[in-house]
């Protein structure tokens, strides 16, 4: 079974903290992504990666940034928390760029006090 | 700009009713496509369908079917005879052909709350 997993499912972080979200996929795919959801929203794409040490922003990048360093490793790092980022973080990847459907980790609830 | 609006934020039934998902999608683009995605309560997401917008044929997969129509620009989605097991919140979505790297916008999705 293919599976994307993300190291934590509950995550409490101070105001000012660098946090690291983690993704593991094990699919071999290309491409990796972060989305945030909120209620009422969606989920909004903040960041992908098409290729090792490659990113593009989305729709929502600022206050976050990212890393790729192995293919099956995608990042997501808040440099200075803030309460505005309490969210559910999901990761997600897919085999090509076009259009394929995305397989999912089962998120990360980020609260920031 | 790509747009997809799920008016319907809950709805609740009871076990064995039909109910339709409303999706309903802005493109200026001729080459898109569409998906649905379920979450359950244990949060990943899970794909359900996608169609491309050269392929208005409905679609049925057991218990669900899709209904696309260009003409009104929706993407619905009906269960039949629902089960306790079907309450998740659904998501649609829509790509561009013409975007890099699977942009995809959801709609803010649709929870349903199925009562035994």
């Amino acid at each position: 079974d293919v599976k994307v997993t993300q190291s934590s499912r509950y995550l409490v972080k101070r105001t000012g903290e660098k946090v690291f979200l983690e993704c593991v996929q094990d699919m071999d795919h290309e491409n990796m992504f972060w989305y945030r959801q909120d209620p009422g929203l969606g989920l909004r794409l903040i960041y992908f990666s098409y290729d090792v040490k490659m990113k593009e922003k989305g729709d929502i990048p600022e206050g976050y940034s990212v890393s790729r360093e192995k293919k099956e490793r995608f990042s997501l790092i808040l440099e200075s928390a803030s309460t505005n980022q309490t969210s559910m973080y999901l990761c997600a990847s897919s085999l090509w760029a076009t259009n394929e459907k995305l397989f999912f980790g089962s998120g990360t609830q980020l609260s920031v006090l | 700009a790509q747009k997809v609006t799920q008016a319907q934020t809950e709805i609740s039934v009871v076990e064995k009713e039909d109910v339709t998902l409303d999706c309903v999608y802005e493109t200026r683009d001729t080459t898109y496509y569409l998906f649905w995605y379920k979450q359950p309560p244990s949060g990943e997401l899970v794909f359900l369908i996608r169609r491309n917008s050269f392929d208005e044929q409905n679609e049925i997969s057991g218990r669900y079917s899709w209904n696309f129509q260009k003409s009104t620009s929706s993407f619905n989605f009906t269960i039949t005879a629902s089960q306790v097991v079907d309450s998740a919140v659904y998501f649609c979505a829509l790509s561009e052909d013409n975007n890099a790297g699977n942009m995809l916008t959801f709609g803010g999705g649709t929870r349903l709350m199925v009562k035994p």
